[in-house]
This record gives C-alpha cells, sequence and structure tokens, in this order.
C-alpha cells in the first residue's frame, strides 16, 4: 500500500527557508490523487497548507500563500514543500498526506523547529 | 474559509460508555467532512469520509452522521484505544476543527 515519508532539517533560522521532501513508495505520484501538506504546532490543531497535483497544479491556504510553494518531482516520485521568511510561528510537526479526496493516507510527520 | 467548531474540547468518559463528539461549520459542506484519530506522537488517521461512510479497517462501533453544517462522531462503546483526540474536517476547501480530547474518566 502507498506510504509517504517527510525528510528534511529539523532547525531552521528565523528569516530563513524551510524545505521538505514528501517520497512516495507503493504506489505512483502520478496517480488520480492530489498530495497535501499538512502541519500542528505544538498542542494546536491542524491546519492545511497546500496541495499539488502531478500535472503540477496546486492550491494554498490562503492565509500561507505569499510563503509557501509545493513542487512536484515525478521521476523521484515525491513532493516537496518550500516556507519561506519563516518565525516561530511555524514551528510545528509538518505532515504530508495523500488526497482522496479527504486525507486517507499520512506521512508519520517531521518536527520543524524555527530558532537562531 | 469555512470555520468548523468542535465540542465540546475534552470529554472524559469510561471504558465501555458512549462517546458524541460534535462538529459544526460555519457554512454548508455538504457531505463533504471528515473524521480522523490523533494519538500522542502519531500521524493522524482517517476514520470517517463522507459524513458517515468508515474508512477501511474502522471497527463498527465508530460512526458518522450529518450533513450542511452539524456533524457528529458516536462511538458506541469506548475501549481503551479510543482514548485520543478527534479532528473534523472539510474537504470543500480543507478546514480543520480545533480537535476533542477523549479522556478517561
Amino acid at each position: 500500500q502507498v506510504q509517504l515519508q517527510e525528510s528534511g532539517p529539523g532547525l531552521v533560522k528565523p528569516s530563513g527557508t524551510l524545505s521538505l521532501t514528501c517520497a512516495v513508495s507503493g504506489g505512483s505520484i502520478s496517480s488520480s490523487n492530489w498530495w497535501s501538506w499538512v502541519r500542528q504546532p505544538p498542542g494546536k490543531g491542524l491546519e492545511w497548507i497546500g496541495e499539488i497535483y502531478h500535472s503540477g497544479s496546486t492550491n494554498y491556504n490562503p492565509s500561507l500563500k505569499s510563503r509557501v510553494t509545493i513542487s512536484v518531482d515525478k521521476s523521484k516520485n515525491q513532493f516537496s514543500l518550500k516556507l519561506s521568511s519563516v518565525t516561530a510561528a511555524d514551528t510545528a510537526v509538518y505532515y504530508c498526506a495523500r488526497v482522496s479526496p479527504f486525507m486517507d493516507v499520512w506521512g508519520k510527520g517531521t518536527t520543524v523547529t524555527v530558532s537562531s | 474559509e469555512i470555520v468548523m467548531t468542535q465540542s465540546p474540547a475534552t470529554l472524559s468518559v469510561s471504558p465501555g460508555e458512549r462517546a458524541t463528539l460534535s462538529c459544526r461549520a460555519s457554512q454548508s459542506v455538504s457531505s463533504n467532512l471528515a473524521w480522523y484519530q490523533q494519538k500522542p506522537g502519531q500521524a493522524p488517521r482517517l476514520l470517517i469520509y463522507g459524513a458517515s461512510t468508515r474508512a477501511t479497517g474502522i471497527p463498527a462501533r465508530f460512526s458518522g452522521s450529518g450533513s450542511g453544517t452539524e456533524f457528529t462522531l458516536t462511538i458506541s462503546s469506548l475501549q481503551s484505544e479510543d482514548f485520543a483526540v478527534y479532528h473534523c474536517q472539510q474537504y470543500n476547501n480543507w478546514t480543520f476543527g480545533q480537535g476533542t480530547k477523549v479522556e478517561i474518566k
């Protein structure tokens, strides 16, 4: 079955850019699914960041849109998240998920801390 | 933005008892509503989609109902492994509720 695995730096400096990758295994990123990023600040609820289709079409959370870029690499069967100009408020566990159109497969998550 | 409001924030229930969780949308989401279970240190797990359809492998003690703006997740007889945080999510344009923690009474 499809599995997702997030990877990337666990520590990012303020004003820097957060970069994460989600590797898809057990299935193709070119299937008829969208692929999404969700985050969860410590002790708080879930926040949708954005999503991408294998064609490169994207949708972003309006509150983050100016800072977010999601891209896809079909050759590596993975998709990526970049969040620029980060602050401490961007400290969170970041999850990738498959959209069917609900989120039926999730990665285990990766913790990103924004600190100098 | 569609705002999802869950109640209560915390629900204290004894094992074997019934738990009823609510989720309200600020405008109609039709039946585009999912419920997720999240245990500490784990990713969310899909329980219910389409407001009332159980995901693969989800026990029958979990049931969902509602449409439009009012939704309910019912756990008919709480087992020890059900104590967790439950999130609702509308997937018209992706917003989550703030979560309901189900704790042991």
